[in-house]
C-alpha cells in the first residue's frame, strides 16, 4: 500500500510562496499510470482541487489557479512538490497531496498552511 | 465551470438507508466518484467510476448516477457511517477536477 505525506513550512507570509512536497512511500512514483494531486481544504470548508501531475510530467490546474501553481516532480527522490505564489489569507488551507488513477485513491494526512504577517 | 450541487445535510436513522445526491448538468455522461471525511481525517474514497467499490469498503455503500444526478447509497446506516461525503468528477471541458460542496450525514 503506497503512503503520501506532506511536508512544508506552517506558516507563509502575505505575497510569499507556499511550498509543499509530497513524499510518497511504498511504491516508485515514475511507475505506473498514477496522477500525483493535490487538493485543499479551508477550515470549516469543502475540497478544492488544486491540480494534478501525470507520471510522464504532463499536468491539469485549477484554472482559478492556474496563474499562481506550480506542480513538479522528483523521481530521484520519490517526491512531487507544490508551489503556490502570491498568497493571500484565502489561501490558509489543510493541503492534502493524492494518487489518483481517475479517482483519488490514497491520501496524505493532510497539512495546515496558514497565511499571516 | 463544472458545478456539482450536493444537500447540506442529510438525516438518517440507524439502520435505514442514507441517500446522498449529487447534481449536475448531464452528470450521467461523467465518471462519478465519492468520498467519506471525518473529522481531523483525510478524506477516503467509497465509491469510484459511478458505482465501483475500493477493496475494503463495505458493500453497504453503493452508487449510481444517471441524467443529471449521481446518488450515494448507504444501507443499513450505522453510527460510523456519520461524516462528510462528497462527490467528484472530471470535466473535461476545462481539464480540472471538480469537487461537490459536501453532505453531512448524521445518524440519529
Amino acid at each position: 500500500q503506497v503512503q503520501l505525506q506532506e511536508s512544508g513550512p506552517g506558516l507563509v507570509k502575505p505575497s510569499q510562496t507556499l511550498s509543499l512536497t509530497c513524499t510518497v512511500s511504498g511504491g516508485s512514483i515514475s511507475s505506473g499510470s498514477y496522477y500525483w494531486s493535490w487538493i485543499r481544504q479551508p477550515a470549516g470548508k469543502g475540497l478544492e482541487w488544486i491540480g494534478r501531475i501525470y507520471t510522464s510530467g504532463s499536468t491539469n490546474y485549477n484554472p482559478s489557479l492556474k496563474s499562481r501553481v506550480t506542480i513538479s516532480v522528483d523521481t530521484s527522490k520519490n517526491q512531487f512538490s507544490l508551489k503556490l505564489s502570491s498568497v493571500t489569507a484565502a489561501d490558509t488551507a489543510v493541503y492534502y497531496c493524492a494518487r489518483a488513477i481517475a479517482a483519488a485513491e490514497d491520501w496524505g494526512q493532510g497539512t495546515l498552511v496558514t497565511v499571516s504577517s | 465551470s463544472y458545478v456539482l450541487t450536493q444537500p447540506p445535510s442529510v438525516s438518517v436513522a440507524p439502520g435505514q438507508t442514507a441517500r446522498i445526491t449529487c447534481g449536475g448538468n448531464n452528470i450521467g455522461s461523467k465518471s462519478v466518484h465519492w468520498y467519506q471525511q471525518k473529522p481531523g481525517q483525510a478524506p477516503v474514497l467509497v465509491v469510484y467510476d459511478d458505482s465501483d467499490r475500493p477493496s475494503g469498503i463495505p458493500e453497504r455503500f453503493s452508487g449510481s448516477n444517471s441524467g443529471n444526478t449521481a446518488t450515494l447509497t448507504i444501507s443499513r446506516v450505522e453510527a460510523g457511517d456519520e461524516a462528510d461525503y462528497y462527490c467528484q468528477v472530471w470535466d473535461s471541458s476545462s481539464d480540472q477536477g471538480v469537487f461537490g460542496g459536501g453532505t453531512k450525514l448524521t445518524v440519529l
